[in-house]
């Protein structure tokens, strides 16, 4: 079935410096990969929507510039946290979405980003 | 905002049924309900969905009431593999197609 892989799942990072975290669509073309954020006890909060070979939109609150997405093939998005933070410390989730519509919603595993 | 309101958390025991509510009174007729869950440090995962009619597959059967405002997951025999956050979620096939989650339901398996 769909998978998407989610890598790396899990990073500890220094304060200001920038993380990057992919995901790959296997076995089906996403044509849209949803960032999402969980701190927590809390639920996943969407940050971004991406489609392919097109800017990402953001949620109200996400700073596009901090967060910056690429979704450059049907088949890799990428979410780079730029100067992380500490309170950027969160799980970071990418969905992927292609083919059927109705179910076709595929996540990934996961990444729990830690900023010291 | 989430259009669907669960309990903060149920209890169950192993080997037993359990059935788990999720109100949705605004529904639209073009929105498909969907079930996730999440177990601890995991991405979610699909568990069912469906549109009018009660659907069942091998994790679970989902129940929709005739006026379709509420719905049930129903988890035949829980397992403590089960002990999960449940995520009742609308998904609008004619709109936008991004998922929003609620605060989902916490559920616990005694063994």
């Amino acid at each position: 079935g769909a998978v998407v892989s989610q890598h790396p799942s899990w990073v500890i990072c220094k304060s200001g410096t920038s993380v990057k975290i992919e995901c790959r669509s296997l076995d089906f073309q996403a044509t849209t990969m949803f960032w999402y954020r969980q701190f927590p006890k809390q639920s996943l909060m969407l940050m971004a929507t991406s489609n392919e070979g097109s800017k990402a939109t953001y949620e109200q609150g996400v700073e596009k510039d901090k967060f910056l997405i690429n979704h450059a093939s049907l088949t890799l998005s990428t979410l780079t946290v730029t100067s992380a933070h500490p309170e950027d410390s969160s799980f970071y989730i990418c969905v992927g979405a292609g083919g059927n519509r109705v179910y076709g919603y595929t996540f990934g595993s996961g990444t729990r980003l830690t900023v010291v | 905002d989430a259009k669907t309101t669960q309990p903060n958390s149920m209890e169950s025991n192993e080997e037993e049924p359990v059935h788990l509510p999720c109100n949705h009174s605004t529904i639209s007729g073009t929105d498909y309900i969907h079930w996730y869950r999440q177990l601890p440090s995991q991405g979610p995962e699909y568990v069912i969905h469906g549109l009018t009619s009660n659907v069942n597959n091998r994790m679970a059967s989902l129940a929709i009431a005739e006026d379709r405002k509420s719905s049930t997951l129903i988890l035949h025999r829980a397992t403590l593999r089960d002990a999960a956050v449940y995520y009742c979620i609308l998904r609008d096939q004619g709109g936008s197609e991004k998922l929003v989650f609620g605060k989902g339901m916490k559920l616990t398996v005694n063994p």
